[in-house]
Formats: C-alpha cells, structure tokens, sequence
C-alpha cells in the first residue's frame, strides 16, 4: 500500500531558529495535505498541495510539493513556542490511494525558550 | 472547535468490559473515519464510511465493532480488548471520501485497557 516515509522524527530548536520537515514517498502523489497536532491535541490541518512544484506560504510557514510530485516540505521560519508540536503529511495517490489519507510518522517539534 | 465532538474524552476499561466510543459531526460531511494513534506510531486508519456505507476496513480485529447510524454520528463499539490496545482513538470527517478535501479531527478518547 501507499506509504510516505517523514524526517526527521524528532527536532529539538533554540526558538527563533528554523525548522524543516521532509515527506518522501517512491510512487508520484496526487496530493499531500500537512496537519499539525499540538501536545495532548488532535490534528489539525494545515494546508494542502495538488500541483507540481507548488509553494505555499502561511505566514512563517512555506510548503513545497516536489516537481516529481514525490517530495513535500514544511520550512518555519523563526520558531516560535506557539510552534511546538507533531507535524504530519498524509498523502493519497499511487495504485490504492484512492479512497485514504495515508499519514507520515510525524515529526515531533520541541523548542528551547 | 473543530465541529467533530468526541464521547467520552478517557475510558479506562477491562479485558472483559464492553464499550462504546461515540462521534459526531456538525459539519454537514459524507464521510466520517476512525483512526487509532499510538505512542511512537504513525495515525493508523481503521475504518472509513462514506453516506453510513462502510467503505474501509483496514484489517481491524473483530473485537472493534464500528456502526453510522447516519451521517453524522459514528460508534466504535469495543469488546475483549487487550492492553495493546490502549491507544488514543480519533474519529474524523470530510466533506467526501477520497484524497481531495481536508479531514476535520474530533478532541479523541484515550482509552486504557487494564
């Protein structure tokens, strides 16, 4: 089945440093949807990309879909304590992805005042 | 608030208990989803339903019974559980089943098997 690989798990930052999250798969993806679930919450989402070599800003978030459509990335500028968090991507696509989101394992945000 | 509420938000339970997890959506969406998320592991989907027709069953165990009664309330009925599956439990809903369209996540129940 479809499966998307996400780096790094963890990320430990100085707040004001910048942070970025990668999705990886190995077939070519519809599209990628980011959420973000805060400690003790539930996801919530982000933002979704559909075209190739898309870029998305949502004010110190960036988002990038792959040319290839098979990559993602999530950049946040100057972490703020607001930022702390799991952040995942969920995908369809390839053969089975008709009818599910597929999500990543998450990458674990943590700041340092 | 999201629109998708969660009953009840902790259950601690037995092996031989029998329980049901309640969701409901105000949203106006077709398709509701059941996930289960455990510490150190990826959400894992378990069941998809798509105008109260179940639409996916991710190869769940049979001790998790899920029933939609109609589109805007999902169950998760539970029996002779075991402790591995202690997990926070999620239920979600979209505007439609497929890839396009973001899915709305309710507040979850975090269960415990004891």
């Amino acid at each position: 089945g479809q499966q998307v690989m996400q780096i790094p798990q963890y990320q430990h930052v100085q707040e004001g440093e910048d942070f970025t999250t990668y999705c990886n798969s190995s077939t070519t993806l519809s599209n990628i949807q980011w959420y973000k679930q805060r400690p003790g919450g539930h996801p919530v989402f982000l933002i979704q990309l559909v075209k190739s070599g898309e870029v998305k800003k949502q004010k110190r978030l960036t988002f990038q879909f792959g040319e290839a459509k098979k990559n993602s990335s999530l950049h946040i500028t100057a972490t703020q304590t607001t930022d702390v968090g799991t952040y995942f991507c969920a995908v369809t696509g390839g053969v089975q992805g008709a009818q599910k989101l597929v999500f990543g394992q998450g990458t674990r945000l943590t700041i340092n005042p | 608030e999201t629109g998708v509420t969660q009953t009840p938000r902790h259950l601690v339970m037995g092996m031989t208990n029998k329980k049901s997890l309640k969701c409901e959506q105000h949203l106006g969406h077709n398709a509701m989803y059941w996930y289960k998320q455990s510490a150190k592991k990826p959400l894992e989907l378990m069941f998809v339903y798509s105008l109260e027709e179940r639409v996916e069953n991710n190869s769940v165990p049979s001790r998790f019974s899920p029933e939609c009664p109609n589109s805007s309330h999902l169950f998760l009925h539970l029996h002779t559980l075991q402790p591995e599956d202690s997990a926070l439990y999620l239920c979600a809903s979209s505007r439609s089943v497929g890839g396009l369209g973001e899915q709305y996540f309710g507040p979850g129940t975090r269960l415990t098997v004891t």
